[in-house]
């Protein structure tokens, strides 16, 4: 366990449908990222916040998705009319910028499956 | 693009042996450098991380090697061990810009008995 935890662990939506998963980092981390990952294949990246700052957002992050961290602890990623296409493992880390590294600390991810 | 790639997708090794895990990496300007282990259902865990001035860093059984000449980075696991099954990552980012984390497709070590 490494502290950041997600919610929920899986998540099973028909398409059009909105969904919402959670993301609590690590207490004292000011900087929490969101990844997608599909079978086979690595995270990939889809945005990160610093506090409770959206610094960058990828180009996998279509119009649908959208991320908040409002009191710059926890966070939650909305996913609007969900496609097949969008089932994949939603990945959250969070790391501490000033800490001496910028190692990123994973969560267990949420499991979206898109029927 | 940029991106970190694997040379081997699966590796099988006995019980027992070293394990060496390879990783090409494309970008000049990363800096950073880790080795993350998924297992099944489970998020990346980190293992080990080496910064672009040091070309090795031993950990607890694990070795992490640099060679910034031709971007390669290798993951060695010493007596391997049933529990060390999973698919491992390596991945590169840049420190203290905006440190997202490019991973590469996995190599999957599987221990035979």
């Amino acid at each position: 366990d490494t502290g950041v935890s997600q919610n929920p662990r899986h998540k099973i939506t028909k398409r059009g449908q909105n969904v919402t998963f959670r993301c609590d980092p690590i207490s004292e981390h000011n900087r929490l990222y969101w990844y997608r990952q599909t079978l086979g294949q690595g995270p990939e990246f889809l945005t990160y916040f610093q506090n409770e700052a959206q610094l960058e957002k990828s180009r996998l992050l279509s119009d649908r998705f959208s991320a908040e961290r409002p009191k710059g602890s926890f966070s939650t990623l909305e996913i609007q009319r969900t496609e097949q296409g969008d089932s994949a493992m939603y990945l959250c880390a969070s790391s501490l910028l000033g800490g001496g590294t910028d190692t990123q600390y994973f969560g267990p991810g949420t499991r979206l499956t898109v029927l | 693009g940029e991106s970190v790639g694997l040379h081997l997708p699966t590796l099988s090794v006995q019980e027992g042996d070293n394990s060496i895990i390879n990783c090409a990496y494309s970008n000049s300007a990363s800096d950073y450098f880790i080795w993350y282990k998924q297992e099944s259902g489970k998020g990346p865990q980190f293992i080990i991380d080496i910064r672009s001035n040091m070309d090795k860093r031993q950990g607890q059984r694990v070795t992490v090697l640099l060679n910034k000449t031709v971007k390669h980075l290798s993951l060695q696991i010493a007596a391997t061990q049933p529990g060390d099954s999973a698919v491992y990552f390596c991945a590169e980012t840049t420190m203290n810009r905006d440190d997202k984390i490019i991973f590469g497709k996995g190599t999957r070590l599987h221990i035979l008995p």
